[in-house]
């Protein structure tokens, strides 16, 4: 473990259903991340965090909202998805923005 | 916004032989550059990282350089070793509560 932890591995929802994804780290940063990965496409940028205040809201459709309560966990919260979003979602959270990230395992979701 | 390209999308090279990858950036305002190896069904982590006050930057076998005025830095592996298979994601940031965009990613493929 890398010190981010993130919950479930594994997804499978229907378009209905509502979910949500957990992430969390205890390495102090200040900074927390929620990026999707696609097969044959970059890693997006979805949701920034820095001290607990959204400061980037990639142009992400709304059925995805984001949740920071404290600086050591971020949710996203998922409803009425689409087969495309299918993909792996990767939390990652840094000292602070300008640092490397550290990297969650991500959960890999499959809308059905 | 920042726009990374990432060449080339596939590099083969022989085992002990050298591979460099190479990122191209828009935003001259971005003055962070990462780099981040993911192994098949891993997180992708950090191996090196340089700013922009800075030319080149080696750790062992990985060094990294960056052109400003070209807007172009690239990753250089050296003796390259069957452990170095993976995929490659070079990142750009112009700090402050950005987030990182990342390239498409370059699948290196050691041959024995």
């Amino acid at each position: 473990e890398t010190g981010v932890t993130q919950t479930p591995r594994h997804l499978v929802m229907g378009m209905t259903n509502k979910k949500s994804l957990k992430c969390e780290q205890h390495l102090g940063h200040n900074a927390m991340y929620w990026y999707k990965q696609s097969a044959k496409k970059p890693l997006e940028l979805m949701f920034v965090y820095n001290f607990k205040e959204q400061t980037e809201n990639n142009s992400v459709p709304s059925r995805f909202s984001p949740e920071c309560p404290n600086s050591s966990h971020l949710f996203l919260h998922l409803h009425t998805l689409q087969p495309e979003d299918s993909a792996l979602y990767l939390c990652a959270s840094s000292p602070r923005a300008f640092y490397g990230y550290t990297f969650g395992s991500g959960t890999r979701l499959t809308v059905v | 916004g920042e726009n990374v390209e990432q060449h080339p999308s596939t590099l083969s090279v022989q085992e002990g032989d050298s591979a460099v990858i190479k990122c191209t950036y828009s935003d001259s305002a971005s003055n962070y550059f990462p780099w981040y190896k993911q192994e098949l069904g891993k997180r992708p982590q950090l191996i090196i990282d340089i700013r922009s006050n800075v030319g080149e930057k080696k750790d062992q076998r990985i060094a990294v350089t960056l052109n400003k005025t070209a807007k172009h830095f690239s990753l250089h592996i050296t003796e390259t070793q069957p452990e170095d298979s993976a995929v490659y994601f070079c990142a750009a940031s112009t700090g402050g509560a950005d987030g990182l965009t990342f390239g498409k990613g370059t699948h290196l493929i050691i041959q024995p």
